[in-house]
């Protein structure tokens, strides 16, 4: 098994600024995730975060609203950039290994003010 | 199109009681099935995984069961426990683009009251 360590837990920004959140996983794993969960909603995948090249995002965002970063096989940020009211939301990190098991971290909630 | 479904969305039992969460499937190909657990405000986590051939498997209070041909599984919770409110999630990895994308459902709410 994996522990993910997401942080901050939860977070108040003021709409135009910027909040980067880190990703720690205990174990290398190839795979990490960034999703986001709006109230009373399913997770949605934001993008695959990639180790040593640019992530890989789904439709609907873009490099330039969440920027990611994967240094290494344990750690990544995601970057929510110049928020709105819009963006709040939970912010979850997952990491897994393809075919096995998916483990989250227990989520960043973002709301903006 | 990839998709789970879940049913029903709300659930509200007296704890004690007994409970069956249901997910309907179409990702193709198959791999395996999940269930998640997800407390308010807490990342989800693991109840069981299920490959093509499983057909049952348990977790304690809970019990998941597989059908392949009919592409539906369902969640069993026995005795509920206060504890046991949560959102449960049924998850389907759709291989797509070089690794196992994660097909979520939209859960189902479970209310357990005293």
């Amino acid at each position: 098994s994996a522990v993910i360590s997401q942080k901050p837990s939860r977070d108040i920004c003021q709409r135009g600024t910027s909040l980067t959140i880190q990703c720690q996983v205990d174990s290398q794993v190839t795979m990490m995730f960034w999703y986001r969960q709006q109230p009373g909603q399913s997770l949605t995948l934001i993008a695959t975060a990639n180790q040593g090249s640019e992530a890989t995002y789904e439709s609907g965002f873009v490099i330039d609203k969440f920027p990611i970063s994967r240094p290494n096989l344990t750690f990544s940020t995601l970057t929510v950039s110049n928020m709105s009211p819009e963006d709040s939301s939970i912010y979850l990190c997952s990491a897994g290994q393809g075919t096995t098991e998916a483990f989250f971290g227990q989520g960043t909630r973002l709301t903006v003010v | 199109k990839n998709q789970v479904e879940q049913s029903p969305q709300s659930l509200i039992i007296l704890e004690g009681k007994n409970c069956t969460l249901q997910c309907n499937y179409t990702v193709s190909p198959f791999s395996n099935l999940r269930w998640y657990k997800q407390d308010t405000g807490r990342g989800p986590v693991s109840l069981t995984i299920m490959t093509f051939s499983e057909n049952t498997k348990s977790n304690g209070r809970y019990t998941a069961t597989l059908d392949a041909d009919t592409k539906q599984s369902s969640l069993h919770i026995t005795a509920s426990q206060l504890s046991d409110s949560a959102s449960y999630i049924c998850v389907v990895p759709s291989f797509s683009g070089g690794y196992n994308k994660l097909i979520f459902g939209a859960g189902t709410r479970l209310a357990v009251h005293p």
